[in-house]
């Protein structure tokens, strides 16, 4: 079963805007990870955020952990037409199993 | 460049037949996994390595083979293919098995007819 789950599934916006996505798990985690993934290629890991860490900043990326209500956001400003991608977020879990995958935002950033 | 190296990119199969995909990473990491990516159910890990000599099964390992003999190439077999593996096949590896990110190679498509 699926760990991570992004909202929304789909985004379009013009260049320029902010973009976020959100994302929910299930069970006590490590860390949580975002990853960009362009059409035909691999994903691209973007930012770690730690289970004891609130928010994590790169560049034009933000990302927001709250472990109370087990979600993350992953904000783009400014957004670019080359930030078009889809978005991917995973989660390392206490249990230690595993990395799990979310199925993705795919974003659109229109010029 | 510094990175992982899949190959083949694509590939076409015919049921029963059986091949290996490669992946090769230059970064000394220890930690090597396989995952394949289908339409609605994101990333699914098939088997993992922590080091040379030691690997073990991830979420849907049923159909593949791996091993670990250098630290650096960690190959995926299909043992007899079947439509079913048809899908996109992601190496990625990491210093350690826990708190790093990944860096992922850029895959292999795989059609089995």
């Amino acid at each position: 079963s699926q760990q991570g789950e992004e909202d929304p599934q789909a985004l379009s916006i013009q260049e320029g805007e902010n973009a976020t996505m959100n994302c929910s798990y299930k069970t006590s985690i490590n860390n949580l990870q975002w990853y960009r993934q362009n059409s035909g290629r691999g994903l691209v890991h973007l930012i770690l955020i730690r289970s004891n860490e609130r928010e994590k900043h790169s560049g034009r990326l933000r990302v927001t952990l709250d472990t109370s209500k087990k979600s993350s956001s992953l904000l783009i400003t400014a957004s670019r037409a080359a930030d078009t991608a889809s978005y991917f977020c995973a989660t390392e879990e206490t249990s230690g199993s595993r990395l799990t995958f979310g199925e993705g935002t795919q974003l659109t950033v229109n010029p | 460049n510094a990175g992982v190296t899949q190959t083949p990119k694509f590939q076409v199969l015919k049921t029963g037949q059986s091949m290996t995909l490669q992946c090769a990473q230059d970064m000394n990491h220890e930690y090597m996994s396989w995952y394949r990516q289908d339409p609605g159910m994101g990333l699914r890990l098939i088997h993992y390595s922590v080091g040379a000599g030691i690997t073990d099964q991830g979420e849907v390992p049923n159909g593949y083979n791996v091993s670990r003999s250098t630290t650096e190439d960690f190959p995926l077999r299909l043992l007899s293919a079947a439509p079913s593996q048809t899908s996109v096949y992601f190496c990625a590896s990491s210093y350690s098995r826990f708190g790093y990110g990944y860096t992922f190679g850029s895959g292999t498509r795989l059609t089995v007819v």
